[in-house]
């Protein structure tokens, strides 16, 4: 069973900063395989990227995806006050499987 | 626009059973794969099972294989996720999801599931 490994556990920023998270597998995977989601307080998860690179439907153009293998980024290029949130990863894995990061929050320095 | 709406959560004794349900509307639900997944509070999120459209193939995560059953009535338009001999571990807000080939792409707002005497 793959495992994610998302860091860091919370990051501290003010608006207009860049965001790097990072959400790392125990094995190689397909980046088709590879999804991020934004979840605020009370809300359900929202995906934001699939494939590892590609936004869903209707996410601004300041978050992007990247990554390859076993090592995968999502980049908000500049944090806007509603992009303040728990961020999660998510693979695909064969069996079938999904399985999710433990998330990485993203906190108003 | 896709509305998933969960029903069937509550407080309930541990070993006792629970079937929730998620009413779909908005797309062709036969059409797609379904999922549930959830969170326990303050925690992260865990994939529980997922059914194929037609409903003929589950899966389920491997910790949890044998007390849950996920299956589908597309004539409904509603998924349902039957609990059996709950834990207290088992406390959580339950989601259904919509499945987009290898993620989730539609959402509904969860059902909590308290298990407690």
């Amino acid at each position: 069973e793959i495992v994610v490994t998302q860091s860091p556990g919370t990051l501290s920023l003010s608006p207009g900063e860049r965001a790097t998270l990072s959400c790392r597998a125990s094995q190689s995977l397909s980046s088709s395989y590879l999804a991020w989601y934004q979840q605020k307080p009370g809300q359900a998860p929202r995906l934001l990227i699939y494939g590892a690179s590609n936004r869903a439907t209707g996410i601004p153009d300041r978050f992007s995806g990247s990554g390859s293998g076993t090592d995968f980024t999502l980049t908000i290029s500049r944090l806007e006050p509603e992009d303040f949130a728990v961020y999660y990863c998510q693979q695909y894995g064969r069996s079938p499987s999904w399985t999710f990061g433990q998330g990485t929050k993203v906190e108003i320095k | 626009q896709v509305q998933l709406v969960e029903s069937g959560g509550g407080v309930v004794q541990p070993g006792r059973s629970l079937r929730l349900s998620c009413a779909a509307s908005g797309f062709i639900f036969g059409d797609y794969g379904m999922t549930w997944v959830r969170q326990a509070p303050g925690k992260g999120l865990e994939w529980v099972a997922l059914i194929s459209s037609d409903g003929r193939n589950t899966y389920y995560a491997d910790s949890l294989k044998g007390r849950f059953t996920i299956s589908r009535d597309n004539s409904k338009n509603t998924l349902y996720l039957q609990v059996n001999s709950l834990r207290a571990e088992d406390t959580a807000l339950y989601y259904c999801a919509k499945r987009s080939l290898w993620n989730f792409d539609s959402w509904g707002q969860g059902t909590l599931v308290t298990v407690s005497s």
